[in-house]
């Protein structure tokens, strides 16, 4: 069965501090992964897409890294902002189709 | 990227009644889009793929009576919650699909949170 974990489930860290999201993934055929950030009454955003030969790719303060051979992913985030608390979530396609697999998403809090 | 716009971004009905939602592609046509639903504090579920000119593909235990799917052109997809309950009560999201060489994109719209009550 195709699954996304994401840990950890919520996060609490002062502003400017770094910090570094999980998903693991049992995806099969892998065809890409992605990290969306979605505010709290909002639809997700795109963060960062890599395919199978990315390991890792930036999006200004955000930097994802994919191994896909332990099927592992991380997304850190650079000098926090307060507008970064949001849900950010792991998203994985399979190849070949156009359903996505979701992970529950963690949740987080910048704090002043 | 693509831009998706969704109507109305939130709604309150009486149980018994229907509730339309549209969702937009404002910049590209979109033979497919997606309708998903969120209950708090969970991940997006996939209700169905909605195709343009065809009928919808509905994921198992999703109802296809009670959730209407329309998708009449390449930038208009409407999902009619009829008979609306309590339960019911959750945010519908959908996105569109942008096929790309390499992979596909989906741009999501913002969300209509719906409250039956």
């Amino acid at each position: 069965k195709n699954q996304v974990e994401q840990s950890p489930q919520s996060l609490i860290i002062l502003e400017g501090k770094n910090c570094t999201l999980q998903c693991n993934y049992t995806v099969s055929p892998f065809s890409n992964l992605r990290w969306y950030k979605q505010d709290t009454g909002r639809g997700p955003v795109s963060l960062t897409i890599m395919t199978f030969s990315e390991n890792t790719k930036s999006n200004g303060r955000y930097t994802a890294t994919l191994d896909a051979d332990t099927k592992q992913s991380s997304l850190h985030i650079t000098a926090s902002q307060l507008s970064d608390s949001a849900s950010y979530i792991c998203v994985v396609s399979v190849s070949g189709y156009s359903t996505l697999t979701f992970g529950k998403g963690t949740m987080l809090l910048v704090s002043p | 990227g693509a831009v998706v716009s969704q109507h109305p971004s939130w709604v309150i009905c009486k149980s018994g009644t229907s509730v339309k939602i549209e969702c937009r592609s404002l910049d590209f046509q979109a033979t497919t889009m997606f309708w998903y639903r969120q209950f708090p504090k969970q991940s997006l579920m996939l209700m169905a793929t909605s195709n343009e000119g065809s009928k919808a593909t509905y994921e198992q235990g999703v109802e296809k009576d009670k959730f209407l799917i329309n998708h009449a052109s390449l930038t208009l997809s409407t999902l009619t919650v009829t008979s609306a309950h309590p339960e019911d009560s959750s945010f519908y999201i959908c996105s569109v699909r942008l096929a790309g060489i390499t992979h596909d994109t989906q741009y999501f719209g913002p969300g209509t949170r719906l409250t039956v009550l």
